[in-house]
Order: structure tokens, then C-alpha cells, then sequence
């Protein structure tokens, strides 16, 4: 597809459980970032990959959270022992090169439940 | 740190009349302003942005947005509104750093009535 592509779109996991997101980002995309959106709240930066990198983990919120992009192509985001906390929607973005004036293009997300 | 503020929850505006949506920011060096929109259950999608040059942006369907740098604001605009553009407003900056991440403001719901 020609945008970038979330799956699952919808997940709903019991406490402790570990869940795993995935990414396609647009092809040839060398940037991509993932966010986390709480209800009602505006995106918080979370983790970024410069192609294979991640040059940035600094919004990750614990040990809990791990992204990869082994290719530097799809990316996942891993949450093991998941807590209530955790709900929200995880989007992500890319964009085509590492300029800071690249406009960043979304996924449509992940609404992750944790019960 | 880079940070922006909407300061309207919700807007509301006939169909027709123009219509503003307001943000502010404050950064230390060059600012770099975006602004997405979000309808319900989807991602956010890129309307425009300021990096440099006319303080007047435009951007996609028909929304343009006004840099003003001695009022650190960056408000979104556009003529005449359409019930379709009804959904919720982020205004973004570019964090300082050397990763270009994002830091969004909380959104603005516009509700534009028929």
C-alpha cells in the first residue's frame, strides 16, 4: 500500500501478558518513529529508527518497552508484562529522509487494551 | 524544551464562515511548526508546515496556517469552513534534539455545524 500500515488494529490483552505491534512503513522510508496517544492527549514521542538504528529510546516509559527494525524496514514494538497503563494507541510514523523539515506520515494505530 | 500550546479544547463554527484555530509555541533556536488533523478512530494526517521563509503557509485542503514570530504563534486557518472538517487539530515543533520527534500539543476539536 502506498501509506504506512499498523497491525493489529485492535488488541486486547489480559495484565501480564506481553503483546507485540507491528509497523510497515511507507517503502523506501528511512525515518521512523513511534508515538504513544493516551485518550484525549495529544501523541508522545516514544522511540526512532534511522533506518536500522534506533538513535532515540529516551520515551520509552520502562524496561518494559522494546522496538526493533532489524532491516530497517517494518518495525515492532514490544511490550512484555503489559499493565493497565499500557492502554492507549500506539501510532506510527515515517517519514522519506532525515531532514529536520520531512513532514512525518501516520499509521491509523494500534488501540491496545489491557483488562 | 521545545513545547506548544492549543489553548481552545473545542471550536465551533458555522459552515461557511472561516474559521481559526489557535497554537503558540515556545522553542529555543528555529522553530518548525506543523499542524495534523485527526479524524475519529485514524491517524493523524500532515496539513502543513513552517520551516523557513513566508510567514503565510499553505496547505492541503484549502487550510493555510500564520507564523508570527513576535507572538510565538502558528494558528491555523481557513476561509470558509465544511461540516467535513470537523475532526480534532495538533499543532506540532520539531523538538530541538537530533531525531526531528515531534512534540504535540493537546488538540483542538473543531465542530463545524451545518
Amino acid at each position: 500500500g502506498a501509506g504506512v500500515s499498523q497491525s493489529p488494529r485492535y488488541k486486547v490483552a489480559k495484565r501480564g501478558q506481553d503483546v507485540a505491534l507491528r509497523c510497515d512503513p511507507i517503502s523506501g522510508h528511512v525515518s521512523l518513529f513511534w508515538y504513544q496517544q493516551a485518550l484525549g492527549q495529544g501523541p508522545e514521542f516514544l522511540t526512532y529508527f534511522q533506518n536500522e538504528a534506533q538513535l532515540d529510546k529516551s520515551g520509552l516509559p520502562s524496561d518494559r518497552f522494546f522496538a526493533e527494525r532489524p532491516e530497517g524496514s517494518v518495525s515492532t514494538l514490544k511490550i512484555q508484562r503489559t499493565q493497565q497503563e499500557d492502554s492507549a494507541v500506539y501510532l506510527c510514523a515515517s517519514s522519506l529522509g532525515a531532514g529536520y523539515d520531512q513532514p512525518q506520515h501516520f499509521g491509523d494505530g494500534t488501540r491496545l487494551s489491557i483488562l | 524544551a521545545q513545547s506548544v500550546a492549543q489553548p481552545e479544547d473545542q471550536v465551533n463554527v458555522a459552515e461557511g464562515n472561516p474559521l481559526t484555530v489557535k497554537c503558540t509555541y515556545s522553542v529555543s533556536g528555529n522553530p518548525y511548526l506543523f499542524w495534523y488533523v485527526q479524524y475519529p478512530n485514524r491517524g493523524l494526517q500532515f496539513l502543513l508546515k513552517y520551516i523557513t521563509g513566508d510567514n503565510l503557509v499553505k496547505g492541503s485542503y484549502g487550510f493555510e496556517a500564520e507564523f508570527n514570530k513576535s507572538q510565538t504563534s502558528f494558528h491555523l486557518k481557513k476561509p470558509s469552513a465544511l461540516v467535513s472538517d470537523s475532526a480534532l487539530y495538533f499543532c506540532a515543533v520539531r523538538d530541538g534534539g537530533a531525531t526531528n520527534k515531534l512534540i504535540f500539543g493537546t488538540g483542538t476539536l473543531l465542530a463545524v455545524q451545518p
